[in-house]
């Protein structure tokens, strides 16, 4: 199994400015998911981190919005650019431990943009 | 491209019936199949998942769900609910060949009442 933590739990930010949320992994993974949950609806994949190499990005994301660092096989930040009220969503991080065959996934970060 | 179908997007129930909430799902290629439990303000815990062998899946909390490939069905089952029970659930998918790529079903709000 994997345990992780993601910073802040929950925000409430201003139009236009950027926020950053970081994700911690109890153990080494060599992938790291970004997933956003929009107010009632379901989980949307928004990219692929890999250690040591630029994020893969899913159809209708971009990095100029979502920039994604990689640092180290245990940490990666997501950050939400130039927010507008159509941001405001809980994100979450995702890692898949080799063999497990299953997704494990943080608490989220809600995030309300006024 | 794969898709899912949460039929329900919300499910009363009084407590100590019995649950089914239904998931079916759209794909080209074979897939693993899961469910996961969001408690309020909490991430994705895993229920249970489908990989191969026997199409009863027997999960956490008393749960269970039953592959129907000829239906492209995966139900979750529960026979005798509790108020804990309470909580959002989400059906997914990944692909066999491309397992770290998940896609979920809108969610099905179950609302077990005393």
């Amino acid at each position: 199994s994997a345990v992780i933590s993601q910073k802040p739990s929950r925000d409430i930010c201003q139009r236009g400015t950027s926020l950053t949320i970081q994700c911690q992994v109890d153990s080494q993974v060599t992938m790291m998911f970004w997933y956003r949950q929009q107010p009632g609806q379901s989980l949307t994949l928004i990219a692929t981190a890999n250690q040591g190499s630029e994020a893969t990005y899913e159809s209708g994301f971009v990095i100029d919005k979502f920039p994604i660092s990689r640092p180290n096989l245990t940490f990666s930040t997501l950050t939400v650019s130039n927010m507008s009220p159509e941001d405001s969503s809980i994100y979450l991080c995702s890692v898949g431990p080799p063999m497990t065959n299953e997704q494990f996934f943080g608490p989220g970060t809600r995030l309300t943009v006024l | 491209a794969q898709s899912v179908t949460q039929l329900d997007s919300q499910v009363p129930v009084f407590e100590e019936a019995p649950v089914e909430l239904r998931c079916n799902y759209s794909s080209s290629v074979s897939v693993y199949l899961f469910w996961y439990v969001q408690y309020p303000n909490q991430g994705l815990q895993l229920l249970l998942k489908y990989l191969s062998g026997s199409t009863l899946v027997k999960g956490i909390n008393g749960f269970e769900a039953e592959f129907n490939k000829s239906q492209t069905s995966f139900h979750l089952r529960k026979p005798s609910v509790h108020i804990s029970d309470t909580a959002e659930y989400f059906c997914a998918v990944s692909e066999l060949y491309n397992f770290n790529k998940f896609y979920f079903g809108s969610g099905t709000k179950l609302n077990v009442k005393p």
